[in-house]
């Protein structure tokens, strides 16, 4: 049993097309995120929310949207999508207490043409 | 000034080797120190963590965090080709711990048979 799992694992898509990702823990955990990688490798966080609430939400364009359902689900919706966008983006989670264990999912891979 | 650097390596290491990785970060509010190590086309995983100042050992591998030096390190006894991946270090702060983690950059480690 996958404990983070995210859907689509690849997505290749043109500039300017709206895209979702999809995230589901079934880890009991309260807290989930959206982490984004680069090209070269550096990780960094864009959202977090706590039992549906946001709590985290960086310097990320309006173009990019989570949503979360309920606390096993956070979603990531992206609009008008840019070169700049494709990257590997990481959903995770972690408990209330002791949110420096991130337990991450295993990627989108994401390709603007 | 990246909060926290990190050498990208690659680092190629015979098997058998000791192996040392580290990170120097700037902001001297950082309790919480991590070690993920990522796979090739897999989220990053959890592998040490420690909470302020000391050594952490966990079979072949040893945390050290030195605040006074602002520098962690990683070392990997005996290290084996099932090592061979990126090393991600990690930081967060205390007391106002949102779930934000901090990464360095990776290091890319080989171990050759």
């Amino acid at each position: 049993d996958t404990a983070v799992s995210q859907t689509p694992k690849y997505l290749v898509t043109q500039m300017g097309n709206d895209k979702s990702i999809k995230c589901e823990q079934n880890l009991g955990h309260d807290t989930m995120y959206w982490y984004k990688q680069d090209s070269k490798k550096f990780l960094k966080i864009m959202f977090s929310y706590n039992n549906k609430e946001l709590i985290i939400n960086e310097t990320v364009p309006n173009r990019f949207s989570p949503k979360s359902p309920d606390k096993a689900h956070l979603n990531l919706h992206i609009n008008s999508l840019e070169l700049g966008d494709s990257a590997v983006y990481f959903c995770a989670s972690s408990q209330d207490t002791g949110r420096e264990k991130l337990f991450f999912g295993s990627g989108t891979q994401l390709s603007v043409l | 000034q990246k909060e926290v650097e990190q050498d990208p390596g690659p680092l190629s290491v015979p098997e058998g080797a000791i192996v040392s990785l580290n990170c120097t970060y700037s902001n001297s509010a950082f309790q919480y120190f991590m070690w993920y190590r990522q796979y090739s086309r897999k989220g990053p995983e959890l592998l040490m963590y420690t909470y302020s100042s000391g050594n952490k050992e966990d079979g072949r591998f040893t945390a050290q965090v030195d605040k006074s030096s602002k520098y962690i390190s990683l070392f990997i006894r005996d290290s084996q080709p099932s090592d061979s991946a990126t090393y991600l270090c990690a930081m967060s702060f205390g007391s106002s711990n949102t779930g934000k983690l901090i990464f360095g950059q990776g290091t890319t480690l080989q171990v050759k048979p």
